[in-house]
């Protein structure tokens, strides 16, 4: 099994473009959940997703939006990127209610926004 | 909304040293406690969890933590560090029962010196 997958690792925006980060898992997981990591901040919950088709807002949504069209998918968008976006983004996933069973994370994609 | 601080944000210790990160955080009701591990160049592993019973928990690798409810705290221990544990690490805190928002500490890097 892959677990959780991300893509792409690695990313360059300008200031203003638009981006979509995949991930994928293959665990058959209902649970999903974009974090962002920055320096000296730990991680912080974008967005998540509790089943296909429902998204629901973390605490640090704005600038972003899921979709979760698939059970083993689970998107962030970027609409229109700002530097402080600038960030490594880690998506999760897990397979009991209310995260009893901890997380699995993907490997992470890097974001520069210039 | 619950929070976590790690006291610690960067910690370096000699081989064989005795190692105990600390972890608060603020949230009255019911919880279930995590610490992860992110080793250079990877992705966030699970290190232990609690939930209920036994508060003094034991992870992977030699590493326990102790949950004192009094204190809000869920400190990291390990009696003998080694090298291979250099990495950083992160406290979580999920609210009991269906909430899926796991907010995680700042981190704390560990260095182990040869």
């Amino acid at each position: 099994n892959a677990g959780v997958t991300q893509t792409p690792k690695f990313r360059v925006l300008k200031t203003g473009q638009s981006m979509t980060l995949l991930c994928a898992q293959d665990m058959n997981h209902e649970y999903m959940y974009w974090y962002r990591q920055d320096p000296g901040m730990g991680l912080r919950l974008i967005h998540y997703s509790v089943g296909e088709g429902t998204t629901a807002k973390g605490e640090v949504p704005d600038g972003y939006n899921v979709s979760r069209l698939k059970k083993q998918n689970f998107l962030l968008g970027l609409e229109s990127a700002a530097p402080s976006q600038t960030s490594v983004y880690f998506c999760a996933s897990s397979g009991i209610p209310g995260l009893l069973g901890a997380l699995h994370f993907g490997n992470g994609t890097r974001l520069t926004v210039t | 909304a619950q929070s976590v601080s790690q006291h610690n944000h960067h910690v370096i210790l000699s081989e064989a040293a005795s190692l105990e990160l600390g972890c608060n955080y603020s949230y009255g009701g019911t919880v279930n406690l995590f610490w992860y591990v992110q080793y250079p160049g990877q992705h966030l592993q699970l290190l232990l969890k609690y939930f209920s019973g036994d508060p003094l928990v034991k992870g992977i690798k030699g590493f326990e933590a102790e949950f004192i409810k009094s204190k809000f705290s869920f400190n990291l221990r390990k009696p003998s560090v080694q090298w291979s544990d250099t990495a950083e690490y992160f406290c979580a805190v999920n609210a009991g029962g269906n909430n899926n928002d796991m907010r995680f500490g700042a981190g704390t890097r560990l260095t182990v010196k040869p």
